[in-house]
């Protein structure tokens, strides 16, 4: 069966320090991935996807920057964090092609930014 | 472009009431729709989903109808617990654009005992 695993569960990192948020899906391969953020009681942001290897889209500018470095693998990244960075961190998947499959999301990541 | 508006939150309902979160959307093409949960502290969580008109989706005691007329998803529940506490996030996804679902702004319940 396939699943998705992200982490870490909480981070609390100062202003200006790096950032690395990890996820991986396993039992599948090619998905399509997505990093979305929550901002506290807001709805879905949908930051970066990739469609495959090296393919990055963003939707939105900003201090955050995304890599696909192997099939299953998809990592969030920032140079300097900012406090605007603070937020929920959400990686979700689907089969790609499938409009009817859905997104399977992680646990996702609690990051404050202080 | 594609889009989804469902009711503003909080809703606020006792034990066993009845529950209705309405949502609707706007799409090219036939797209099929979703409802997410999201638990406090934890990721989204598929729901239910129907792929075409006319197809009831249901788990856990939820439903909602695909109902392509009105252009409507609105989630259902007979009788309400305190466990079902959550924010619900009605959603779509159509062919092209890379299938980037399109989320609603999520509708937060709140059951008391």
């Amino acid at each position: 069966s396939q699943t998705i695993h992200q982490w870490p569960a909480t981070l609390v990192q100062p202003v200006g320090s790096p950032l690395s948020l990890e996820c991986t899906v396993e039992g599948t391969s090619n998905p399509n991935l997505y990093w979305y953020r929550q901002a506290a009681g807001r709805g879905l942001q949908l930051l970066f996807y990739s469609v495959g290897i090296g393919q990055i889209s963003s939707e939105v500018p900003q201090n955050l920057s995304a890599s696909r470095p192997q099939d299953r693998q998809f990592i969030l990244s920032s140079k300097k964090l900012l406090l605007s960075d603070s937020g929920f961190y959400l990686c979700a998947w689907t089969v790609t092609g499938q409009v009817s499959y859905g997104y399977t999301f992680g646990s996702g990541t609690r990051l404050t930014v202080v | 472009g594609n889009s989804v508006t469902q009711m503003e939150g909080p809703v606020t309902l006792s034990e066993e009431a009845f529950l209705t979160i309405n949502c609707t959307y706007t799409a090219t093409g036939y797209p099929s729709l979703f409802w997410y949960v999201q638990y406090p502290g934890e990721g989204l969580q598929l729901l239910l989903k129907a792929t075409k008109a006319d197809d009831k989706g249901s788990n856990k005691g939820f439903e909602a109808t695909y109902r392509k007329e009105t252009t409507s998803f609105h989630l259902e529940k007979g009788s309400v617990q305190v466990s079902d506490s959550a924010v619900y996030f009605c959603a779509l996804s159509a062919s092209g654009g890379s299938y980037i679902p399109t989320f609603g702004r999520g509708t937060s319940l709140i059951v008391h005992p």
